[in-house]
Parts: C-alpha cells; sequence; structure tokens
C-alpha cells in the first residue's frame, strides 16, 4: 500500500532563504508525483508535476526533482518570500491504477519579513 | 480560465437535511473525483468517476452518492448528513487515470450541527 511522507511538518524562516521541502513514497512504481500548494481555507493549486520518465521540473522560483529508485522528490522554492507562505502538499496516484491519489500530510511553511 | 468550481464555498446545515454540492470542469475532463480533508487525517477520496455514468467508490464513500450525467458536472449529494461529515470538501479533475495533471476546486467548507 502506497504511504507518502512529507518532512519537516513545519517550517519557518526568514525571507529570502533557499529551502528545501521533502516528499517520500514507499511504491517506487508511480507514475508521477504532484505538489500542490494549500492556503489556509482554500483550495489547492497544482505548483508541478512530474513524470515518472523526468528528474526534475521546473516553474519560476520553484524546482522539483524526483528520484524513483529511493522513492523521494524535494521541492526546492529559491528566495522565499512572505506570499510563499502556505501548507505544500505532494501526492502520488495510487498504485492501484485507478483514479485515486494519495497524499502526504504536508509541510507548513511560513515566511516573515 | 481552465477551473474547477464548487458551490457553495461555505455551507452550515443540520443533521438529516439534504445537501447538494456541485462541481463543475470547463477543461473536458473524464475523470473527477471527491475527496475531503480532515485534521490529522488528510485528503482521503469519496468517490469517483471514469466517465459518464460511470461512478465507484473511494476510500470513504458511506453517507455519500454521486451522479455523472454530464462530463463537466460531478455533484456530491449528502441525503442525510451527519456531524461527523463536517469536513472540508474538494473537487478534483484530470484528463486521464494516472498520468496527467489533477486540477482541484476552491473546496467546500461544510459544518453539520
Amino acid at each position: 500500500k502506497q504511504e507518502v511522507t512529507q518532512i519537516p511538518a513545519a517550517l519557518s524562516v526568514p525571507e529570502g532563504e533557499n529551502l528545501v521541502l521533502n516528499c517520500s513514497f514507499t511504491d517506487s512504481a508511480i507514475y508521477n508525483l504532484q505538489w500542490f500548494r494549500q492556503d489556509p481555507g482554500k483550495g489547492l493549486t497544482s505548483l508541478l508535476l512530474i513524470q515518472s520518465s523526468q528528474r526534475e521540473q521546473t516553474s519560476g522560483r520553484l524546482n522539483a526533482s524526483l528520484d524513483k529508485s529511493s522513492g523521494r522528490s524535494t521541492l526546492y522554492i529559491a528566495a522565499s518570500q512572505p506570499g510563499d507562505s502556505a501548507t505544500y502538499l505532494c501526492a502520488v496516484p495510487s498504485t492501484g491504477g485507478y483514479n485515486k491519489l494519495i497524499f502526504g500530510a504536508g509541510t507548513r511553511l511560513a515566511v516573515h519579513p | 480560465e481552465a477551473q474547477v468550481t464548487q458551490n457553495p464555498r461555505y455551507l452550515i446545515t443540520v443533521t438529516g437535511k439534504k445537501l447538494t454540492v456541485t462541481c463543475s470542469q470547463n477543461m473536458n475532463h473524464e475523470y473527477m473525483s471527491w475527496y475531503r480533508q480532515d485534521p490529522g487525517l488528510g485528503l482521503r477520496q469519496i468517490y469517483y468517476s471514469m466517465n459518464v455514468e460511470v461512478t465507484d467508490k473511494g476510500d470513504v464513500p458511506e453517507g455519500y452518492k454521486v451522479s455523472r450525467k454530464e462530463k463537466r458536472n460531478f455533484p456530491l449529494i449528502l441525503e442525510s448528513p451527519s456531524p461527523n461529515q463536517t469536513s472540508l470538501y474538494f473537487c478534483a479533475s484530470s484528463l486521464g487515470s494516472v498520468n496527467t495533471e489533477a486540477f482541484f476546486g476552491q473546496g467546500t467548507r461544510l459544518t453539520v450541527v
């Protein structure tokens, strides 16, 4: 059964720092991995989708890497800003092959000025 | 703009009063799902649909119903809501089953008293 773990659970940093958020999964037979952002009481915004054949994806100040063999993904945020404060979730499709995402518990990020 | 739209965003209701949360997507996606998010339990899938008139149970389907009469709409029905269905609900859609990006709605905060 696929399980997804995110470390750390919470992170508080001063503005301008480069950050690394970690996501690990137990079953390496994944099709892709998706990173989301969730603002308090709001929806999930898709940040990056990495296909299993890819090693990394970039969008602006965000860079996500994927190492299937070790069951890990990292989300790198460059030059963090207060507007980056949110909860970041990673998710992988269930290995059952149907339309379900298995989510990690998330990393709650606070960037203070 | 490509989006998944849920309504209402916030709802307070009483035990036993039937309600429907609507979900609509404008991306011509085949796959749609409902999730609920609870503190300490994360996101769990309630129901999913692979196409019109094709639906199936997710991990926590008890107390919920869905229908998929049109490709763009996937309403969630609570026939007799109970307090344990107080939660944050998300609708999601994707083009394919496991190897495509999932898009989520803004969420519906439901309180059952």
